[in-house]
């Protein structure tokens, strides 16, 4: 249990379905984080949080959407995805106040298998 | 870009004996750190070094930092089945400190029983 919570688990969903996926995080954190991992390809990050506003996006699709409505929750909205953006998609959550004196260390959650079909 | 890099893809030991693991990058950083992650499950942060450090210890794990080659190690010792994962490094760069960590495509470890 690391504290990060991601639902749902596994996801199958249709080119042409609305989807989300939900991230909480329980360690009191001001930094959350969306990467996705693909086979075969470096973790990449796609989106980060620091204190409920986004200050990162990293040239994602705009069929992926964010959510951040307060800093221990993150959610992913996906629409009309292509069978490409089937990955495991990991929410995580940093201490961004300690990164300076100990290191920015990321908690990951379990992560939400998707596949697009 | 791709900053973290580890070399070998993927390593088959016996039980028993030791890991070593390696990650190359490419620009300044204010530490490197490694993970863990167990076949689809989420990545696990296992030790952070500094870049003022060369060499940290934690338990059977002993990581080193050799800033002017910019690359870091891994060690496992006495590696045991459970053992088994890929171990990704990933670099806090001065740019971008205390906001992201990039890492590389992993080194998968498999220990034989």
């Amino acid at each position: 249990e690391t504290g990060v919570t991601q639902t749902p688990r596994h996801l199958v969903m249709g080119m042409t379905n609305k989807k989300s996926l939900k991230c909480e995080q329980h360690l009191g954190h001001n930094a959350m984080y969306w990467y996705k991992q693909s086979a075969k390809k470096p973790l990449e990050l796609m989106f980060v949080y620091n204190f409920k506003e986004q200050t990162e996006n990293n040239s994602v699709p705009s069929r992926f959407s964010p959510e951040c409505p307060n800093s221990s929750h993150l959610f992913l909205h996906l629409h009309t995805l292509q069978p490409e953006d089937s990955a495991l998609y990991l929410c995580a959550s940093s201490d961004l106040s300690r990164a300076d004196f100990s290191g920015n260390t990321i908690y990951f959650g379990e992560g939400s298998w998707l596949t697009v079909v | 870009s791709q900053q973290g890099e580890e070399d070998p893809q993927a390593l088959s030991i016996q039980e028993g004996e030791n890991a070593t693991m390696n990650c190359s990058y490419k620009t300044s950083i204010n530490n490197l750190q490694w993970y863990r992650q167990n076949s689809g499950r989420g990545l696990v942060h296992l030790i952070l070094i500094r870049s003022n450090e060369r060499e940290k210890h934690s338990g059977r794990l002993r990581v080193t930092l050799d800033t002017s080659k910019k690359s870091s190690s891994l060690l496992i010792t006495a590696s045991r089945a459970a053992d088994t994962a890929s171990y990704f490094c990933a670099t806090d760069d001065s740019e971008t400190s205390g906001s992201r960590l990039t890492f590389g495509e992993g080194t998968q470890l498999t220990v034989n029983p």
